[in-house]
């Protein structure tokens, strides 16, 4: 059973390009959580997603972040005209059920670095 | 808003020697998860705690949930150097500060 498939592990972006960071969850999960990492820091959570539904997106920045978790196909975090304060790691979780009695399970990142 | 402070925020120990993380949080949760991260490495589940007081063991693990559960301890007895990593408390939503663990051989 795959767990949670993040790509692409690495991105490198200059300044004002786009960043598309795709997760596809564990088989069998319908809930993914993004979050972001700086260095020799805390996890923080950006957005929760359900199919097709946001279900919570108080961490997410108001400009240029936007995620969505289409019906088929990976959830997706796009950064639109990334800035060096972008750079950092972010990690997908997923979990089968509601967010209160489940476990989060991670995948291994993208590292987005924005030059 | 919610805060969930984890201390110490480092802790280097000799092998052999028991490491304890503390988190607190400035509202109450209904219940409490455990991950640890090694370094370059993704947040891994260790456990989670519902009740208030609930106290859970995995080995040299043990967990314990206040009972106000606006706290929660996480201690390592006789710690190896597989132990190092960071360790994170949270809610789901909210992480914790997070735990840096060194130990020395």
């Amino acid at each position: 059973n795959a767990g949670v498939m993040q790509n692409p592990r690495h991105l490198v972006r200059r300044r004002g390009q786009e960043a598309r960071l795709r997760c596809s969850p564990m088989k069998g999960h319908s809930h993914v959580y993004w979050y972001r990492q700086l260095p020799e820091e805390g996890l923080k959570f950006m957005v929760y997603l359900q199919k097709e539904n946001i279900i919570d997106e108080s961490g997410m920045p108001k400009e240029r972040f936007s995620a969505e978790f289409p019906k088929e196909g990976p959830s997706i975090l796009r950064i639109q005209q990334v800035v060096r304060g972008d750079s950092a790691a972010y990690f997908c979780a997923s979990s089968p059920r509601d967010r209160s009695n489940s476990p989060l399970h991670f995948g291994n990142g993208t590292r987005l670095t924005v030059t | 808003g919610q805060q969930v402070m984890q201390i110490p925020q480092y802790q280097h120990v000799q092998e052999g020697e028991d490491f304890t993380t503390y988190c607190n949080s400035s509202t109450t949760l209904s219940n409490i998860q455990w991950y640890k991260q090694r370094p370059g490495g993704h947040p891994v589940f260790l456990i989670q705690l519902v009740k208030s007081g609930e106290v859970k063991k995995q080995k040299r693990l043990t967990f314990q949930f206040g009972e106000a559960k606006k706290n929660s301890s996480l201690h390592i007895t006789a710690t190896q150097t597989t132990d190092v990593g960071t360790y994170f408390c949270t809610d789901k939503l909210i992480f914790g500060t997070g735990t840096r663990l060194q130990v020395f051989p």
